[in-house]
């Protein structure tokens, strides 16, 4: 059964550091999305992004982030210059219609 | 007032239980609805996705929407203590592509 996988699985980096974040979306997907769950508390969205664009991004989504489709298979999320409040289990997601979104195995960010 | 509301439980029941897994949301713009499950340190994966007030059957799982209380459900039948997670309600507006979540309650399954 197709899945969505994301990578690295664990990162652990400086306050100030840019990361980026892997996804592989299912492949005949269209929407690509990325949520953060920071630890003890609810999913929240961050960014959707559909035929190469951002189509909705939350309060959260500020300049310090950025997504990009590099080729036909990889969407990534870039943290500019992260700060202790964005460490947060990260999921990449996919869906091909709006309502079924496929969820990836999460990126456990760690800032210190 | 939280858009979406969700009792963290814990909740515990022994095997072969029906349990009753429940959201209320303050919104009526939402319209689409998702019961997910989420295990520990692992994504959520979807397990019932709603349109309309009424019931959706999935074998063990039924999702029940009530559109005119703001209210949703899930239901387990026969529970398994390999259903013990944590159960995220989430929902979507007519407008945009986001979900909204609920904090999603823990359940625990007795052998």
């Amino acid at each position: 059964e197709p899945e969505v996988t994301q990578t690295p699985s664990h990162q652990v980096t400086q306050m100030g550091q840019e990361v980026i974040l892997h996804c592989v979306p299912i492949s005949n997907h269209l929407y690509f999305y990325w949520y953060r769950q920071i630890l003890g508390q609810k999913v929240e969205f961050l960014v959707s992004f559909y035929n190469n664009e951002i189509s909705e991004k939350s309060e959260i989504f500020d300049d310090q982030f950025s997504v990009e489709r590099p080729d036909g298979s990889n969407f990534t999320l870039k943290i500019r210059s992260t700060k202790l409040e964005d460490s947060a289990m990260y999921f990449c997601a996919s869906s091909e219609l709006l309502e079924t979104q496929y969820f990836g195995p999460g990126t456990r960010l760690l800032v210190l | 007032q939280k858009e979406v509301e969700q009792d963290p439980g814990p909740l515990s029941v022994p095997e072969g239980a029906i349990v009753s897994l429940n959201c209320t949301y303050s919104n009526s713009a939402f319209q689409y609805f998702m019961w997910y499950r989420q295990y520990s340190r692992k994504g959520p994966e979807l397990l019932m996705y709603t349109y309309s007030s009424g019931n959706k059957e999935d074998g063990r799982f039924t999702a029940q929407v009530d559109k005119s209380s703001k209210y949703i459900s899930l239901f387990i039948r026969d529970s398994q203590p390999s259903d013990s997670a944590t159960y995220l309600c989430a929902m979507r507006k007519t407008s945009g592509s986001r979900l909204t979540f609920g904090e999603g309650t823990q359940l625990t399954v007795n052998p």
